[in-house]
């Protein structure tokens, strides 16, 4: 079936580092990619989307890219702060569901 | 604006039993999704309701099964438990005006289930 991959399972970053996830997708008919947010306790929060008709989008210290001809589309946070430790999910569209990907923990050391 | 409830956060059920999840949206949001979420696995999609109908369905067994109210509070039911349902289950608003996922999902804390 199709699905979503996400690498790495596991960043760990200096703060005020750049960290990178990427995520791959398999169907070639998605067209919106969002990024979500959990942490500890919550459930997943948006952080920024992306849709097929665009390559790049920025949201203060978030970016997100995507490569359609490749089928791959990465979250990029700069200048990273404590509070941006948390759970990270790609997820992409197949028909009328989301697949996501199986997240990213990312741990910023002070 | 009140975010996504739902109730109840914790719950402990032996195998074989049956147990429903309650959800509750964020006022004026009309489909509700559910998804089950397990270490390691990601969010799997189990179904997601609008306007009181199913319309779109994971890969899941018919032990779980759901529906919506007129009121968009939905529930979630799974019969003859098993350890491996043992999860925590995330129900999702959004403000979709036909339905599918191509708009934010405002995520509740979900419900953790433990099977013994």
């Amino acid at each position: 079936g199709e699905n979503v991959e996400q690498h790495p399972s596991t960043l760990s970053v200096q703060e005020g580092d750049s960290a990178v996830i990427k995520c791959t997708y398999s169907d070639s008919a998605s067209n919106y990619f969002p990024w979500y947010k959990q942490e500890l306790g919550k459930g997943p929060q948006l952080i920024i989307d992306i849709r097929s008709n665009v390559g790049e989008k920025k949201d203060q210290r978030i970016a997100v890219t995507l490569n359609k001809t490749a089928k791959h589309f990465s979250l990029h946070i700069t200048e990273t702060q404590p509070e941006d430790s948390a759970v990270y999910f790609c997820a992409a569209t197949v028909g009328h569901q989301l697949i996501w990907g199986a997240g990213t923990k990312l741990i910023i050391k002070p | 604006k009140a975010g996504v409830t739902q109730t109840p956060r914790y719950l402990i059920k032996t195998r074989g039993q049956q147990v429903t999840l309650s959800c509750s949206p964020i006022s004026g949001h009309r489909s509700v999704s559910w998804y089950q979420q397990t270490p390691g696995q990601g969010l799997q999609f189990l179904f997601e309701y609008f306007s009181e109908t199913q319309r779109n369905k994971g890969n899941f067994p018919g032990r779980f099964s759901g529906r919506q109210f007129s009121n968009s509070r939905s529930e979630m039911n799974v019969s003859t438990l098993e350890l491996g349902d043992s999860a925590l289950y995330l129900c999702a608003s959004s403000f979709s005006p036909s339905g599918g996922p191509l708009n934010e999902q405002f995520f509740g804390p979900g419900t953790r289930l433990t099977v013994l």
